[in-house]
């Protein structure tokens, strides 16, 4: 099976811009996950979907949003982009939602400057 | 919510030495733990896990035990050698956290040769 896929693998947006990243998770897998990992604040969660329908949500401002389709694809979007939210943006899918395994995509970068 | 510690944050070994990463988890509804490696500009890398109704798992070198008594786990890597060396996290969920899992601060291994 494909591993999980992420789009673009780098980025490099002003503040004040907008940014959709995109996450196409394993064959089969209907939960998607996102992290944003930093070197000071270390792996944290932003939101999971399932089904479509967000089921978790983290700790994050409301410019941080996501969605997810039927074929599971998933995206994530940032609004009005601060210096802080340049990082490494995760995404991990899994069969279900629970306490099952979950596997990480290669990434996206994120700068903004 | 779910609070992960994990010691120690950088570890080195000799190369055939054995390693031990402890974390604790604050959240006794928790019931699965996953152990992530991560190298260098790599996506983490699930290398083992552990369910609450286990109390030790082992795969090769690696193994992974747990005491839920004293909500914490360890990974344990025998016999390490250089490409053992990585970035590895902890982490922790529960069935109802959809998709949230809590990860500790990181361990980063080297090992010597």
């Amino acid at each position: 099976k494909a591993g999980v896929t992420q789009t673009p693998r780098y980025l490099i947006k002003t503040r004040g811009q907008q940014v959709t990243l995109s996450c196409s998770p394993i064959s089969g897998h209907r939960s998607v996950s996102w992290y944003q990992q930093t070197p000071g604040q270390g792996l944290q969660f932003l939101f999971e979907y399932f089904s479509e329908t967000q089921r978790n949500k983290g700790n994050f401002p409301g410019r941080f949003s996501g969605r997810q389709f039927s074929n599971s694809r998933s995206e994530m979007n940032v609004s009005t982009l601060e210096l802080g939210d340049s990082a490494l943006y995760l995404c991990a899918s899994s069969l279900t939602s629970g306490g099952s395994e979950q596997y990480f995509g290669p990434g996206t970068r994120l700068t903004v400057t | 919510g779910e609070n992960v510690e994990q010691h120690p944050s950088t570890l080195s070994v000799q190369e055939g030495d054995s390693a031990v990463i402890k974390c604790t988890y604050s959240d006794s509804a928790s019931n699965y733990f996953p152990w992530y490696k991560q190298e260098l500009g790599k996506r983490p890398q699930l290398i083992i896990d552990i369910r609450s109704n286990v109390g030790e798992k082992k795969d090769q070198r690696i193994a992974v035990t747990l005491n839920k008594t004293a909500k914490h786990f360890s990974l344990h890597i025998t016999e390490t050698q250089p490409e053992d060396s990585a970035v590895y996290f902890c982490a922790a969920i529960g069935s109802t956290s959809y998709g949230k899992l809590t990860f500790g601060q990181g361990t980063i291994l080297t090992v010597h040769p």
